[in-house]
């Protein structure tokens, strides 16, 4: 069965650190892949998905993910955390076909960024 | 173009009561998602909708039912509330005409709290 891992459920960077958040998934079939981001009270928001197009995806707010498949890997990546980073992290891989496509998430990593 | 909006944005229910949550999804889109996020946990697929029927279910009761409109928008009830109901609703649209990578669009979440 598919299913999506997020190491660490709290990850704390200092502004303008490099920000690293993980995701390994696990599929029988080539998987597309998504991040999306929580803020305090709000939906979710896509930030970047692969949809086995390039392994380097760019998403918006200067994030991006490498998708790995010698790894199951979708670590998520921003060069240099922004205050307004702070958000919960969702890592999700879309499973099925056709009308019965669904996405199977992950726990979820907090981000702290602290000044 | 207006995205996913649901309402209401904010409900206070007892238990045993029944709840009507609802949604509209994106212009453009044919498919309904609904999902259960707890306090501090990732989104939980509850169902999802495609003309006007359910295609996928997840694991949750029959107390949990939808219903899709004719202009696809959506309905989730929820009969004889329990305190574990107190969650976060998401709907979630997408369409089935792009391609098969199910990128769906989240609305704000309706906040449902039992007492």
């Amino acid at each position: 069965a598919q299913s999506v891992t997020q190491l660490g459920s709290h990850v704390s960077v200092s502004e303008g650190a490099l920000v690293l958040l993980r995701c390994n998934y696990s599929s029988s079939v080539p998987p597309y892949l998504f991040w999306y981001v929580q803020y305090p009270n709000q939906g979710l928001q896509l930030l970047l998905k692969y949809t086995s197009a390039a392994t380097l995806v760019k998403g918006i707010n200067g994030f991006e993910a490498e998708f790995k498949k010698s790894e199951t890997s979708f670590h998520l990546t921003k060069p240099s955390a922004h205050m307004s980073d702070a958000a919960e992290y969702f890592c999700a891989v879309s499973v099925g076909a056709g009308n019965n496509r669904k996405l199977i998430w992950g726990l979820g990593t907090s981000l702290a960024v602290n000044p | 173009d207006a995205g996913v909006t649901q309402s209401p944005t904010h409900l206070i229910k007892t238990r045993g009561q029944q709840v009507t949550l609802r949604c509209s999804p994106k212009s453009g889109h044919d498919t309904v998602s609904w999902y259960q996020q707890a306090l501090g946990q990732g989104p939980q697929f509850i169902f999802q909708y495609y003309e006007e029927e359910e295609r996928q279910r997840g694991n949750f009761p029959d107390r949990f039912s939808g219903h899709q409109f004719p202009n696809y928008s959506s309905e989730l009830n929820v009969n004889a509330l329990l305190l574990g109901d107190s969650a976060l609703y998401l709907c979630a649209s997408s369409t089935t005409q792009r391609a098969n990578y199910n990128e769906q669009f989240f609305g704000p979440g309706t906040r449902l709290t039992v007492l």
